[in-house]
């Protein structure tokens, strides 16, 4: 099975940089996701890492160690509209081929 | 196109009942997946299908049933509604494995059906 960790909850200020943290145990990794969803509407993709690195996209990066199980999600310049939960979710080679999710963190981004 | 699209938005049962959450998707995507998504507990698998004709069983199947008789609908049904299936049901879509290809191998969401059993 899959067993991905994130914080519950973080609060940052409108114009800062804030990292959302999101560590994973898993047999045979093969990608890992970002989702952000706003209160009352459907998940929608962020980011998409398979290999070792940094991807920037924007005011958004995500970062991936496959040897530690380790990705973050990288947000600069926040913005008032940035408050949402964030999902990091993983893939494995066997199986299913569909991403488990883990819980979300939820980001309140204050002025 | 109209991407994922799910039926009804909001639907109230009495416990006992039974309904069908209805899913379809017009981007000839292979894979079709039911999430609930309950407060703190993150989106969970409910059942997937890989293709028509092929459906299996996600993190928490019990009381849910669906088939796959074409490749655009992926319908889920309760059986006989409980309060503990009182949640937000999201259906999603991606390519398979066979087409996947960074970045469109990514999941698509339908807007979610949220559901109250009383």
């Amino acid at each position: 099975g899959q067993n991905i960790d994130q914080p519950t909850e973080m609060t940052a200020t409108e114009g800062a940089i804030v990292q959302i943290n999101c560590t994973y145990q898993t047999s045979g990794f093969n990608g890992l996701f970002w989702y952000q969803q706003h209160a009352g509407e459907a998940p929608t993709f962020l980011s998409y890492n398979v290999l070792d690195g940094l991807e920037e996209k924007g005011r958004f990066s995500s970062f991936l160690s496959r040897s530690k199980g380790y990705s973050y999600l990288l947000l600069k310049e926040l913005q008032m509209k940035d408050s949402a939960s964030y999902l990091c979710a993983v893939r494995s080679s066997g199986g299913s081929y569909i991403p488990t999710f883990g819980r979300g963190t939820s980001l309140i981004v204050h002025p | 196109n109209a991407g994922v699209t799910q039926t009804p938005k909001f639907q109230v049962l009495k416990t006992g009942q039974s309904m069908t959450l209805q899913c379809a998707q017009d981007m000839n995507h292979e894979y079709m997946s039911w999430y609930r998504q309950d407060p703190g507990m993150g989106l969970r698998l409910i059942h997937y299908s890989v293709g028509a004709g092929i459906t299996d069983q996600g993190e928490v199947p019990n009381g849910y049933n669906v088939s796959r008789s074409t490749t655009e609908d992926f319908p889920l049904r309760l059986l006989s509604a409980a309060p503990s299936q009182t949640s937000v049901y999201f259906c999603a879509s991606s390519y398979s494995r066979a087409n996947a290809g960074y970045p469109t191998d990514t999941q698509y969401f339908g807007p979610g059906t949220r559901l109250t059993v009383l």
